[in-house]
């Protein structure tokens, strides 16, 4: 089956500054890589997603990018907040929608 | 945009006894639909496939018998966890994918996730 490995588990930045969270997949059948953000007690949030036709996307200050060779996929956030701090997953997923996710990356975002 | 609605969102129950969750997509309809569960600062793990007509299928190490998943409709998906334990304690989170024009868009829309304590 899917593994998928995410790094790093907590990230501190600076308000202002960009953070980078990396993940890993095994299986090439995936084909769709969402990023979901996490606030306690509350259901994932897809904040951006790439498919695996596409080598990167980019809204606002999320970017994302996708190298399908390396089967690795990060997500790029730029300009933080301190809203900006919460759980965050990246998933790998197939045609029919079923979804691995990574463990999970901390980012408390310091004003 | 397409959504998915998750009830209860709390329950609190008694061990032995058993609790339905239900998941629905509101403004589409899923074949398939997905529950996890999540607990404290962990991630998202897939408990078992729903799919509409046919039985669910399960992911290693979760109990069929226990976990019992009914999809009896293109709308609806209901999880019962039976004879509740408190270690059955969780976030439980159910999913479907939106097939959109074409199908295979593979987003997935969440529910809002049930939190359920045993005591």
């Amino acid at each position: 089956g899917e593994n998928v490995e995410q790094h790093p588990s907590t990230l501190s930045v600076q308000e202002g500054d960009s953070a980078v969270i990396k993940c890993t997949y095994s299986d090439s059948a995936s084909n769709y890589f969402p990023w979901y953000k996490q606030e306690l007690g509350k259901r994932p949030q897809l904040i951006i997603d790439i498919r695996s036709n596409v080598g990167e996307k980019k809204d606002q200050r999320i970017a994302v990018t996708l190298n399908k060779t390396a089967k690795h996929f990060s997500l790029h956030i730029t300009e933080t907040q301190p809203e900006d701090s919460a759980v965050y997953f990246c998933a790998a997923s197939n045609y029919a929608g079923k979804s691995t996710f990574g463990d999970g990356t901390t980012l408390t975002v310091k004003p | 945009g397409a959504v998915v609605s998750q009830h209860p969102s709390r329950v609190i129950c008694k061990s032995g006894t058993s609790v339905k969750i239900e998941c629905r997509s509101l403004d589409f309809q899923a074949t398939t639909m997905f529950w996890y569960r999540q607990f404290p600062k962990q991630s998202l793990m897939l408990m078992a496939t729903s799919n509409e007509g046919s039985k669910a299928t399960y992911e290693q190490g979760v109990e069929k018998d226990k976990f019992l998943i009914n999809h009896a409709s293109l709308t609806l998906s209901t999880l019962t966890v039976t004879s509740a334990h408190p270690e059955d304690s969780s976030f439980y989170i159910c999913s479907a994918r939106d097939p959109g024009p074409g199908g295979g868009t593979g987003e997935l829309f969440f529910g809002e996730g049930s939190r359920l304590t045993v005591l």
